[in-house]
Order: structure tokens, then sequence, then C-alpha cells
């Protein structure tokens, strides 16, 4: 097992084009959670999955975004129209069910020029 | 995070004890999270520990817990140059949290010679 993956792990975009970023958590992990970490801030929570059901969602997370766990596995966050507040490293967490640790990816760190 | 507060800087010699400390103002979470953070990373689960314990160590890592003040601490023992890093206090919201985790903003410890 080699831990929660993201891809790409940076993108560099202009404002107004719209983004994708996927992470693959650990197998077995039926909770995956996005996060978004602005400089020299904690984490804040974006949006939770259990399997395929998207089941909590932050105010973060405006109408832009939209998160996606088609078949349980992987998921993906996209972010349209980009906006240059929107630069920041995106993170995604895994954790088996009836475990409270959730464990990190490496991030994709988003620069909205 | 506005929930959990940390001091946002430790400068420590190699082989003394580092002692972090974390402010939470949820009483009813369940669990607390020491999480670390090397530059460019994902966050690296440390620790961790349920409310009704007081104490947990781990080899170089123990951490205190005092649910009446909601203080939380992490102290590493022997502190080596590669502690070096941002250490981040978390907490588990109560039940209906779906696992979601309020950070601090982290604490950047320093290890010098």
């Amino acid at each position: 097992d080699t831990g929660v993956s993201q891809d790409p792990r940076h993108k560099i975009t202009k404002r107004g084009q719209n983004v994708t970023f996927r992470c693959d958590p650990i197998s077995e992990h039926n909770r995956l959670y996005w996060y978004r970490q602005t400089l020299g801030q904690g984490p804040e929570f974006l949006t939770y999955f259990q399997n395929e059901a998207q089941l909590e969602k932050s105010r973060l997370l405006s109408d832009r975004f939209s998160a996606e766990r088609p078949k349980g596995s992987f998921s993906t966050l996209e972010i349209q129209r980009t906006e240059q507040g929107d630069s920041a490293m995106y993170l995604c967490a895994s954790s088996p069910e009836g475990v409270d640790t959730q464990y990190f990816g490496p991030g994709t760190r988003l620069t909205v020029l | 995070g506005e929930d959990v507060e940390q001091s946002l800087f430790l400068s420590v010699r190699e082989g003394d004890s580092s002692v972090i400390n974390c402010t939470y103002t949820d009483s009813s979470s369940t669990y607390l999270y020491w999480y670390k953070q090397e530059p460019g990373a994902g966050l690296q689960l440390l620790t961790y520990i349920f409310s009704n314990m007081d104490m947990k160590q781990d080899q170089r890592l123990t951490v205190l817990l005092n649910k009446k003040d909601k203080h939380l601490s992490l102290r590493i023992a022997d502190t080596q140059t590669g502690d070096s890093a941002i250490y981040f206090c978390a907490e588990k919201k109560g039940p209906g949290g779906y696992n979601k985790l309020i950070f601090g903003a982290g604490t950047r410890l320093a290890v010098h010679p």
C-alpha cells in the first residue's frame, strides 16, 4: 500500500480556466475527504465522501467547486472559472470505516495567475 | 481554524525537549490529533488521543490532554534536526461531524545545534 496519491502535484493556470484534481485513496478506505490549505494556515475542510455518496460540504465549497467519487474509489475535485483566491494546496485524505484517523496525500498546489 | 489555537513558532536546541501547546473549544470533540508537515509535503499523522485519556506516550512523543481546560500538548523528547517542521493540532468534531477535522494554524518548530 503506497498511501494516498494525488495528481497533479502542481498546477499553474490562468484566471478563468477550469482545473481538475484527482485523489486515489488508500485501497479499502471507504471515507474520503478534501481539504484546502492556504499559506500560513492549517487545512480547512471542504467535503466528505462515504463510498460514492457526498455526505457533507463546507460553505467554503462555492458553486464553482464540484467533487465526485463515482465508483467509491478515486475522487476528483473540479474548480471552474478559477480566481486568484483559489490559489492554495488542495489536500485529500482517506480513512477506513470505523477508524478515527485520516491519512493525507501529498497535496496538489494550485497557482492561479 | 477558528476553533483551535496554537502558538506560531518554537525554537529549541538539538537534544532538548520541545513542548507544543494547543487549545480547542469544542468540548464534544472525541479525538484530538497531532500532524507534522514538512515543506511542500502533505500531513503526516504523528499521534492522537481519545478524549477520555489524560496522557499517551509513543516513543519520543508524549501527548497530554486537559479536558477541563481544553488544552492539548505534544512533547518531543531529545529533539533532532529532522523534527524541524510545522506541527498541527486538530480536533474531530462531535457527533454528526462525519470525522471532519478542525485544524489550528500550526506551530513552526525550528531545531538548532
